[in-house]
């Protein structure tokens, strides 16, 4: 069975400092992976997704993760964060050879203060 | 062009009456999802559709849980009788159906509060 745990549920920054949103994953076949985005009472919005070929993956509005096969870790990253970035993320897996199911990490909040 | 939508964005209700949920996927999506969003926690998927059939809805609570999509577009999901543990965000998703990996695009959800 698959499962995503994403290390912290809340990460305070300061605008236009550096943050790295953490994720790892656990499953017995090949992934595909994937970040989203939710702003408060909005749907998700996806941020970026690995599915194969180079594991620095490049998203919108900055964000860029990278795919760690022997860590199984998938974490997101962004050099300078705005105030618009304050948002829960998602990180998420589905497997390779089965349909569109997505499992889910819990989300981390990111809080970006001035 | 027009995203997912869904009807209504919020519902109050008393526990043990029904309750349903619309969604109308992006033009073209032949796959529709329905998720569970708990209150702190990631969505779960309760049921996958291509067009018209339930291709995996072994998360859907069927003693209470229903969900039709007639003529492979529209869907709804209904909760008859609804229990106070229902309470949550009900979100709908659509992709184009054809590859593996493909982006699922979400609605603003149905945030449900049974009392």
């Amino acid at each position: 069975a698959q499962s995503v745990t994403q290390l912290d549920s809340q990460v305070p920054v300061f605008e236009e400092a550096p943050v790295e949103l953490r994720c790892n994953y656990s499953s017995s076949v090949s992934v595909y992976l994937f970040w989203y985005v939710q702003y408060p009472n909005q749907g998700l919005q996806l941020l970026l997704k690995y599915l194969s070929g180079s594991t620095l993956v490049k998203g919108i509005n900055g964000f860029e993760a990278e795919f760690n096969k022997s860590q199984t870790s998938f974490h997101l990253r962004k050099p300078s964060v705005h105030i618009s970035d304050t948002a829960e993320y998602f990180c998420a897996v589905s497997e390779r050879n089965q349909g569109g199911k997505l499992i889910f990490g819990q989300g981390t909040e990111l809080s970006v203060k001035p | 062009e027009a995203g997912v939508v869904q009807s209504p964005r919020y519902k109050i209700i008393e526990k043990k009456q029904p309750v349903a949920f619309w969604c109308n996927p992006i033009s073209g999506h032949n796959t529709l999802y329905w998720y569970l969003q708990n209150l702190g926690q990631g969505p779960e998927l309760l049921i996958r559709y291509e067009n018209e059939e339930a291709v995996d809805d072994s998360q859907l609570p069927k003693d209470r849980f229903s969900a039709e999509r007639l003529k492979g577009v529209d869907s709804t999901l209904k909760i008859q009788p609804a229990e106070l543990g229902d309470s949550a965000v009900y979100l709908c998703a659509s992709s184009l159906g054809r590859v593996r990996g493909e982006t699922q695009y979400f609605g603003p959800g149905t945030r449900l509060l049974v009392l």
